[in-house]
């Protein structure tokens, strides 16, 4: 069985404060770590992939970092503001290209 | 236009019939998956394909039936569907690499 984890599993902060939460999945035959972005009735929208260790990705106030060797990633949200509202998933893709495997998310709550 | 799209976006089937959901997308995109949303379990992946005429199982492929004998489409066929499937199925598609993967606008299935 292969185990993507995502902690929290919700949270919620007050507008303007910065959250962090974590992904972890299995080290060996990594490929490519993906972070998503999905709220309510849409659908999951790319954020980042992240495919070397040590990468660090950036878009406006979220980022993220990788480390392969130990199964995890990080993503930040600076300044967390109420549009950031949504669940945040990260997805795990091996090197054979046989799995593809979300993590069950993190629901983040931005209260104004 | 581009893009992948779902069609239908709405379902409702009685137990035992036989429904195809279907995905096509205009990148031609090597990959293509079909995941399901249920509380608590976050995307669960049904079948993917890597190309056309290859499709493999993922996590919870018991039910579904798929082909692709293009690589543009790749229908979802529930055989004889049950109550358990129920639920909320993505499509999505990526091209191998350092490249998130796009998910259509989802389908939602209830079965009664």
């Amino acid at each position: 069985i292969l185990n993507v984890e995502q902690s929290p599993q919700s949270l919620h902060v007050q507008e303007g404060d910065s959250t962090n939460f974590t992904c972890s999945f299995p080290s060996s035959n990594f490929y490519a770590l993906h972070w998503y972005r999905w709220e309510t009735a849409k659908s999951p929208e790319a954020l980042f992939v992240m495919t070397l260790n040590g990468d660090e990705k950036k878009k406006g106030r979220i980022s993220a970092t990788l480390n392969t060797k130990e199964g995890y990633s990080y993503l930040y949200i600076k300044g967390s503001q109420p549009e950031d509202s949504a669940t945040y998933l990260c997805a795990w893709e091996d090197n054979y290209g046989q799995n593809f495997v979300f993590g069950p998310g993190t629901r983040l709550s931005v209260l104004p | 236009d581009a893009g992948i799209t779902q069609s239908p976006r709405y379902k409702i089937t009685e137990t035992g019939r036989q429904v195809t959901l279907m995905c096509h997308q205009t990148w031609s995109h090597s990959y293509m998956f079909w995941y399901r949303q249920d509380l608590g379990h976050g995307l669960r992946l049904i079948y993917y394909s890597a190309a056309a005429d290859i499709t493999d199982k993922g996590e919870v492929p018991d039910g579904y039936v798929v082909s692709r004998s293009k690589t543009e489409n790749f229908p979802l066929t529930l055989e004889s569907a049950t109550r358990s499937q129920t639920s909320v199925y993505f499509c999505a598609s990526t091209v191998r690499g350092p490249y998130g993967y796009t998910f259509g606008s989802g389908t939602r299935l209830t079965v009664v």
